[in-house]
């Protein structure tokens, strides 16, 4: 069965800092994983997404991810961080026909 | 381009009532899902429509069913209110029921069952 880890419950960063979210996947078959954040009473927006091809993936707003398989990882990364990137970032692998199975989310708070 | 939107934003219910929650997919696209949000946790699949039919379940009761128009628009209908359903629930319309479009999130319902 699949499964998604996020082992961070909530991380604080500087502004301008560097961020890393971490992510770890179960799943039996080659992987379909995404990003997704979501704001304090809004709905989730996709970052980006992997499905073959490069690890390494460029999403929107300045962020990448990694895919190791070897790891069974998909870690989300921003190289300076920006106070509105304060939000819940959520990891997800794909699961049947465009459906998606969640992680619990990480909370990345933002201090100046 | 209009996005996903849901209604009514917010709502209150009482153990035991039933609940209908409504999802405008955004223009062009065929296919919604729907998913659970409880406090704290990441979403949970419940069933996505394409085309007007039921195209995939996941771990939900049957008081748990939904409807797909014409139009696209979709409902959720949930029975016989528990406590436990208290939640954000999510639509996410798309094109096709392929990873290869992504999916669009409304803002959601928020549901609260006293």
């Amino acid at each position: 069965a699949q499964s998604v880890t996020q082992p961070d419950i909530h991380i604080t960063v500087s502004e301008g800092a560097s961020l890393e979210l971490r992510c770890n996947y179960s799943y039996g078959a080659t992987p379909y994983l995404f990003w997704y954040v979501q704001s304090p009473g809004q709905g989730l927006q996709l970052l980006l997404k992997y499905f073959s091809g490069d690890t390494l993936v460029q999403g929107i707003k300045g962020f990448e991810a990694e895919f190791k398989r070897s790891q069974s990882s998909f870690n989300l990364r921003k190289p300076s961080v920006h106070w509105s990137d304060a939000a819940e970032y959520f990891c997800a692998v794909g699961s049947g026909a465009n459906n998606l199975f969640f992680g619990t989310g990480t909370r990345l708070t933002v201090i100046p | 381009e209009t996005g996903v939107t849901q209604s009514p934003t917010h709502l209150i219910k009482t153990r035991g009532q039933q609940v209908t929650l409504r999802c405008s997919s955004q223009s062009g696209h065929n296919t919604v899902s729907w998913y659970q949000q409880a406090l704290g946790q990441g979403p949970q699949f419940i069933f996505q429509y394409y085309r007007e039919e039921e195209n995939g379940r996941g771990n939900f009761p049957p008081r748990f069913s939904g409807l797909q128009f014409p139009n696209y628009s979709s409902e959720l209908n949930v029975n016989a209110l528990e406590l436990d359903d208290s939640a954000l629930y999510l639509c996410a319309s798309s094109i096709g029921s392929s990873y290869n479009s992504p999916l669009h999130f409304g803002n959601g319902t928020r549901l609260t069952v006293t």
